[in-house]
């Protein structure tokens, strides 16, 4: 079965802290790995994309990594800010047909404390 | 930011009403998507469109229906709302370039509640 797991499922950090948020996947044929960044209320907004041949892939003060081979995927966060406060969620898409089937984690709801 | 709008934002209705959530978007994105996301879980695809003319269930059954008769236009229907339909509701698009690459561009969601 398909799935996606994150971990942890929630996290609280002080500002100016980094952080490491978990994903790890069993989807099959694997095509890419996204992270999201859902704020309350708001529709999720990419972050970073990879596909099998990449192993990190920077966007500002965020930071993925992609283990295809024991398909494990990370989101480093580095010196956080207040608004940094959301949910993050990471997105497996297989290669089964051109929809591009997308596999949603729960997210990990990271709160950024002063 | 993404240029996909859904209203209303929130709606609050009584059981057995029938509701249309809208979604638009001015990207010009052929395939387009309805998620249903609950606290603390998982986005579910209910709905999706290839293109105009082009509806698809998606693997979480929805009793809401869809219709896509203009590109920017992919409306999500409920004939009679129950308090079971209580949920937030995406609306998603993205570009129909032929690979599972493409970037889905969320709206900011409609927060159906119903009594």
């Amino acid at each position: 079965k398909n799935q996606v797991e994150q971990s942890p499922q929630s996290l609280i950090i002080l500002e100016g802290k980094n952080c490491t948020l978990q994903c790890n996947y069993t989807v099959s044929p694997f095509s890419n790995l996204r992270w999201y960044k859902q704020d309350t209320g708001r529709g999720p907004v990419s972050l970073t994309i990879m596909t099998f041949s990449e192993n990190t892939k920077s966007n500002g003060r965020y930071t993925a990594t992609l283990d295809a081979d024991t398909k494990q995927s990370s989101l480093h966060i580095t010196a956080s800010q207040l608004s940094d406060s959301a949910s993050y969620i990471c997105v497996v898409s297989d290669r089964g047909s051109t929809l591009g089937r997308l596999y949603f984690g729960r997210g990990t709801q990271l709160t950024v404390w002063p | 930011e993404a240029d996909i709008y859904q209203t209303p934002r929130y709606l609050v209705i009584g059981t057995g009403k029938k509701i249309t959530l809208e979604c638009s978007q001015t990207m010009g994105h052929d395939k387009m998507y309805w998620y249903q996301q609950d606290p603390g879980m998982e986005l579910h695809l209910i709905h999706y469109s290839y293109g105009v003319n082009s509806t698809e269930k998606g693997d979480l059954s929805s009793e809401s229906t869809v219709s896509r008769i203009r590109t920017e236009h992919f409306p999500l229907t409920l004939e009679s709302a129950r308090p079971s339909h209580t949920s937030q509701y995406l609306c998603a698009s993205s570009p129909r370039t032929g690979t599972s690459t493409d970037t889905q561009y969320f709206g900011p969601g409609t927060r159906l509640t119903v009594l």
